[in-house]
C-alpha cells in the first residue's frame, strides 16, 4: 500500500544483534500495530499505539520495544535478536477504533 | 486452544465454483468481523467487513456472521484464477485499538 511504507524490505541479521525495523505512514490514522506472521501461527500481534508516546503489548512482545515519536513513524526494535525472531513483520494502521487494517509489505527478517 | 480457529487448507476448486471459507472463534466479545485477502509475499488487504451479526455481500463475495454459533463464513461465487490467494478471518471486540485476532489463514487455489 503507497500509504504505509515499510524499511527495510529484507533484512539478514546475526543472533544478539540489535535490529529495527521501520513503518511509516502518510495516512495520519492514530492508531498503528506491529504483527509477526509465522506458518502455523498466522498474525501475531506484537505491540501497537494509540497515539503519540502512546504503545502498548500484544500477545507476543517479549524481545521487543517500540517507540512512536511522531504520528506517522513507529518503529520495531529487537533488543537482542534470536533465531526465533525469523519472520515476516507486518505494520499496520487504522483510522478509529472500528475501521479494520491498512498494511504494509512487510518486512522479512532473518535472524542466523 | 486459539481465540479463532481456522482450517488451513490447503483448497484447490476448479474454475466457476463456489468457495466457502469459515472460522469459528471462542470469545464473546468479538464485535467486528473481517476478511482479508492476502497475495502470496503481499501484506493482506480488507476484503469484507462486518459489524456483529447478519449477512453482506459485495460483489462475488458473501459475508456471515452468527454470533449465537461463534461461526463466520466467506462465499466466493463464480471463482476466478485472480482469487487464488490465502484468506484470513479477523476480528476484535469494542472498546480501545481495534486489536485484531487472526485466524491461520486458509490457501486458496482456484485451477483454470
Amino acid at each position: 500500500d503507497a500509504g504505509i511504507t515499510q524499511s527495510p524490505r529484507h533484512k539478514v541479521t546475526e543472533t544478539g544483534t540489535p535490529v529495527t525495523l521501520r513503518c511509516h505512514q502518510t495516512e495520519n490514522h492514530r492508531y498503528m500495530y506491529w504483527y509477526r506472521q509465522d506458518p502455523g501461527h498466522g498474525l501475531r500481534l506484537i505491540h501497537y499505539s494509540y497515539g503519540v508516546k502512546d504503545t502498548d503489548k500484544g500477545e507476543v512482545s517479549d524481545g521487543y520495544s517500540v517507540s512512536r515519536s511522531k504520528t506517522e513513524d513507529f518503529l520495531l526494535t529487537l533488543e537482542s535478536a534470536t533465531s526465533s525472531q525469523t519472520s515476516v513483520y507486518f505494520c499496520a494502521t487504522s483510522l478509529s477504533e472500528a475501521g479494520g487494517y491498512t498494511f504494509g509489505s512487510g518486512t522479512r527478517l532473518t535472524v542466523v | 486452544q486459539k481465540e479463532v480457529e481456522q482450517d488451513p487448507g490447503p483448497l484447490s476448486v476448479p474454475e466457476g465454483a463456489i468457495v466457502s471459507l469459515n472460522c469459528t472463534y471462542s470469545n464473546s466479545a468479538f464485535q467486528y468481523f473481517m476478511w482479508y485477502r492476502q497475495y502470496s509475499r503481499k501484506g493482506p488487504e480488507l476484503l469484507m467487513y462486518t459489524y456483529s451479526s447478519g449477512n453482506k455481500e459485495d460483489g462475488r463475495f458473501t459475508a456471515q456472521v452468527d454470533k449465537s454459533s461463534k461461526y463466520i463464513s466467506l462465499f466466493i461465487r463464480d471463482s476466478q484464477p485472480s482469487d487464488s490467494a490465502t484468506y484470513l478471518c479477523a476480528m476484535s471486540a469494542l472498546g480501545g485499538a481495534q486489536k485484531l485476532v487472526f485466524g491461520q489463514g486458509t490457501r486458496l487455489t482456484i485451477n483454470p
